[in-house]
């Protein structure tokens, strides 16, 4: 298996909602990662875990809580998002060494409204 | 921290052309370089990658980079463009000091004429 598999695709939900992003990879990989994307921008580094631990945390706001339950699965939770959060949500993994690259998913389309 | 620069935002060319795509990047020793591909509303895949080696590095879907270190270039180069190669293009830098910490450029987009 060498996907990484994201669900849902799609996702609206209010301002008050409560919702989370999951992210799965049978690749054996031990550092997984959250990406936002804007439309036509680069995507932006959110958290890292490596081995289950949080390692990065570029500076995200309380409302995005990300959680790694076992070495194959990552989850973003989602409280009290705001419009400007609508975005592409991308998960990652890689080795432990970035220098073999990452395999993304496809991603989560988030609409906040 | 290192960071990578694309100098072309959007980039037009014909079916059949080849195609290179710029890539600059600032780090103080060699790092590991990327080249991902992106269809709209997609995910990212991998084209190839660069640490160490061969500075010619082949890919797939018939693309090919190089590493320069003099220019600090790891430009992007394909002899033939297919229309299915429409699609946004990102460079990427990872450190090698600093595990997990791969940063991107903006990006080109492709535009492919018939």
């Amino acid at each position: 298996d060498t996907e990484v598999t994201q669900t849902p695709k799609h996702l609206v939900m209010g301002m008050t909602n409560k919702k989370s992003l999951k992210c799965e990879q049978h690749m054996g990989h031990r550092a997984m990662y959250w990406y936002k994307q804007k439309a036509k921008k680069p995507p932006e580094l959110m958290f890292v875990y490596s081995y289950e631990k949080l390692s990065i945390n570029e500076s995200v706001p309380s409302r995005f809580s990300p959680e790694c339950p076992n070495s194959s699965l990552l989850n973003l939770h989602l409280h009290a998002l705001q419009p400007e959060d609508s975005a592409l949500y991308l998960c990652a993994s890689s080795q432990v060494r970035v220098s073999d690259g990452y395999t993304f998913g496809s991603g989560t389309r988030l609409t906040v409204v | 921290a290192q960071s990578v620069t694309q100098p072309d935002i959007h980039i037009t060319v014909s079916e059949g052309a080849s195609l290179e795509l710029r890539c600059n990047y600032s780090y103080g020793a060699t790092p590991y370089l990327f080249w991902y591909v992106q269809s709209p509303g997609q995910g990212l895949q991998l084209l190839l990658k660069y640490f160490s080696g061969d500075t010619l590095v082949q890919g797939i879907k018939g693309f090919e980079a190089e590493f320069k270190r003099s220019q600090s270039s790891f430009n992007l180069r394909k002899p033939s463009v297919h229309w299915s190669d429409a699609a946004e293009y990102f460079c990427a830098v990872g450190a090698p000091s600093n595990n997990n910490d791969m940063r991107f450029g903006a990006g080109t987009r492709l535009t492919v004429k018939p």
